[in-house]
């Protein structure tokens, strides 16, 4: 099992810029989770998906769009990139059983510039 | 959302106990408590869950007490291994939309 993977590990855009994030987990989860994390902060949620066909807003869900495309896969899309974006995005995902808890993935560090 | 207050930073020496204390004054009755620890550049790892009580794995202990407003992570012997941020969460286990609040988490230095 590989777990959650995340793609790319690491990005550099100007701004103005679009690209998506990818993410993907092989535990078979029906919950998948977007979080942005900026130095010395928390995580801050993006976007989840509690089941396949679901998608909903968090915290933080400005310049930011989501596709569940199926079970395995949670992408996270800027369309047009700003430097306030510049951060780590770690996706998580969760079998969605009661007390169950989040898995993530290793981030994909983003610079925008 | 139930919110947490945790230290933002703590120093320890190896082979001491650290016990990390978290305030959740407002907490609901389908709450559980979840802890994770975080090292640079990778993603958070979950550490251990409790509802109430006290919880222990192979990793740490989780002390609750009865009203449930705080609870303590307890790390036996730390290494210079443990140096991470730990994360305190409350959120409900059955609410599978649930936005867990990931704080600023508080910040271990093991020193040797």
């Amino acid at each position: 099992n590989a777990g959650v993977t995340q793609t790319p590990k690491f990005q550099v855009l100007k701004t103005g810029q679009s690209m998506t994030l990818q993410c993907a987990q092989d535990m078979n989860h029906n919950s998948m989770y977007w979080y942005r994390q900026d130095p010395g902060m928390g995580l801050r949620l993006i976007y989840y998906s509690a089941s396949e066909g679901t998608t909903d807003k968090g915290e933080v869900p400005n310049g930011y769009n989501v596709s569940r495309l199926n079970k395995r896969e949670f992408s996270l899309r800027l369309e047009s990139a700003a430097p306030s974006q510049t951060s780590v995005y770690f996706c998580a995902s969760r079998p969605g059983a009661a007390g169950e808890t989040q898995y993530f993935g290793p981030g994909t560090r983003l610079l925008v510039l | 959302l139930a919110k947490t207050t945790q230290p933002i930073s703590m120093d320890s020496y190896e082979g001491q106990e650290v016990n990390i204390t978290c305030s959740h004054n407002n907490i609901a009755t389908n709450d559980y408590i979840t802890w994770y620890q975080q090292f640079p550049s990778q993603g958070p790892r979950f550490i251990i869950q409790g509802y109430k009580t006290k919880v222990t794995n192979e990793v740490a202990s989780l002390f609750i007490p009865a009203d449930r407003k705080s609870s303590t992570l307890s790390l036996p012997r730390v290494s210079l291994s443990d140096t991470a941020v730990y994360y305190c969460l409350v959120g409900d286990m059955w609410d599978y939309g649930q936005n867990f609040v990931f704080g600023p988490g508080t910040r271990l230095s093991v020193l040797p």
